[in-house]
């Protein structure tokens, strides 16, 4: 099965900050890879599938890269609505296997 | 418009059974790939289970292999999850959610139903 590590596993980050988090997959993935942010009580919400596709309706400060095992999630500039946590998810294999998650949290 | 409502969720004693079901409207349903993922409280995301669109292929997590079935009804717009042998690490939001055509990603859940496994 495919493993999925994020780091860090938290990041302390003031508004207006540009932040990064890193995601590895165990084997290539190709570009097969997504990115969500889960507030608290509430379902996950996609931002990012393909590795770089913006899903619509997220604020274009979101960016993602990478392709085969190493992938980023870049906030280019932080809002207060953006403190949550974020998770990577690989779709390369039907295992649609999550990271264990990037909290992020106000400085 | 899409939605997912998930029901079925509730405490049961450890080695109990229960039932899922996830209710689906706005979208061709018997199109789409449906999953199931958990989130244990205060944990992190976990996959569980895939079915394919015409229910001809399923995949589990290791962890409730053997001991959870999903299905489908494509006629009834409905998922499903049967849990058995539960034990007190099933303890978990259980949500369902659409598997999108290419990157298989998942934009649309449902709003999570809870299942406590506790004696």
């Amino acid at each position: 099965d495919i493993q999925m590590t994020q780091s860090p596993s938290s990041l302390s980050a003031s508004i207006g900050d540009r932040v990064t988090f890193t995601c590895r997959a165990s084997q290539t993935i190709n570009n097969y890879l997504n990115w969500y942010q889960q507030k608290p009580g509430k379902a996950p919400k996609l931002l990012i599938y393909a590795a770089s596709s913006l899903q619509s309706g997220v604020p274009s400060r979101f960016s993602g890269s990478g392709s085969g095992t190493d992938f980023t999630l870049t906030i280019s500039s932080l809002q207060p609505e953006d403190f949550a946590t974020y998770y990577c998810q690989q779709t390369y294999s039907s295992l649609g296997t999550f990271g264990q998650g990037t909290a992020l949290e106000i400085k | 418009e899409v939605q997912l409502v998930e029901s079925g969720g509730g405490l049961v004693q450890p080695g109990g059974s229960l039932r899922l079901s996830c209710a689906a409207s706005g979208f061709t349903f018997s199109s789409y790939s449906m999953n199931w993922v958990r989130q244990a409280p205060g944990k992190g995301l976990e996959w569980v289970s895939f079915i394919s669109s015409r229910t001809n292929t399923m995949y589990y997590a290791d962890s409730v292999k053997g001991r959870f079935t999903i299905s489908r009804d494509n006629v009834n717009n409905s998922l499903y999850l049967q849990m058995n042998s539960l034990r007190a690490e099933d303890t978990a939001v259980y949500y369902c959610a659409r598997g999108e055509y290419g990157s298989g990603s998942y934009y649309y859940w449902g709003q999570g139903t809870l299942v406590t496994v506790s004696s």
